[in-house]
């Protein structure tokens, strides 16, 4: 168990709704990464968030936005969906900045897009 | 991120150590040395990372060479629940700004009864 928790576990949607993943880091850490598995494109990073703010954007789509609160929890926001965008998602923490940026990651949430 | 070369499948017997190479022959100064691995669909683990200086764990070994171009991860007694893909990526440890994860295509290692 790696402390950090993602919920839910499976989601089943149909295209062009919206959906929206929700990730707890591990207590303490600030930074939250999002990264999502395809079978086609393998582990990609998406985006991260250090204490409330965005500090980096990876290959993240117009039609997905995240944020992280207050309390460092985050949530992945995810509109429009296409058939496509099934895949697992994660998210990851660590504590950042000079605590080191060995991250941890939490189960995964399944999309499945009908 | 410099870029590493892993084989894409490995096979190991049950209890008898498990050497998983890696090349990152562009590595810079400042990056590290960091494993993961992936059990089935579930979350990425970590398992070690290093900088030049050998590395040991409860998990692994880690040996990287001299000239930093390569490494290998060492499990020393796999069992069955350390069938996995085993992930290799170079990365700067702290700062800067971008501290994702750039993963590859990793190794495969079955290990076997």
């Amino acid at each position: 168990d790696s402390g950090v928790t993602q919920t839910p576990k499976h989601l089943i949607t149909a295209t062009g709704q919206r959906v929206t993943l929700r990730c707890s880091p591990r207590s303490g850490d600030l930074s939250v990464y999002w990264y999502q598995q395809s079978l086609d494109q393998g582990l990609q990073f998406l985006i991260q968030y250090y204490n409330g703010e965005e500090r980096a954007k990876g290959n993240i789509l117009e039609r997905f936005s995240a944020q992280q609160f207050p309390d460092l929890h985050s949530e992945l926001n995810l509109s429009s969906l296409e058939l496509g965008d099934s895949a697992l998602y994660f998210c990851a923490s660590s504590p950042g900045g000079s605590g080191g940026n060995e991250q941890f990651f939490g189960p995964g949430t399944r999309l499945t897009v009908l | 991120d410099a870029k590493t070369t892993q084989p894409p499948s490995m096979d190991c017997a049950e209890g008898r150590a498990a050497n998983l190479p890696c090349n990152h022959s562009t590595i810079s100064g400042n990056e590290y040395v960091y494993w993961y691995r992936q059990i089935h669909s579930q979350g990425p683990q970590y398992i070690i990372h290093g900088l030049k200086n050998n590395e040991t764990n409860e998990m692994a070994s880690l040996i990287i060479t001299e000239d930093r171009k390569s490494s290998t991860l060492i499990l020393p007694h796999a069992t069955l629940r350390d069938t996995a893909v085993y992930y290799c990526i170079v990365r700067p440890r702290s700062g800067g700004s971008n501290y994702k994860l750039t993963f590859g295509k990793g190794t495969l290692l079955t290990v076997n009864p």
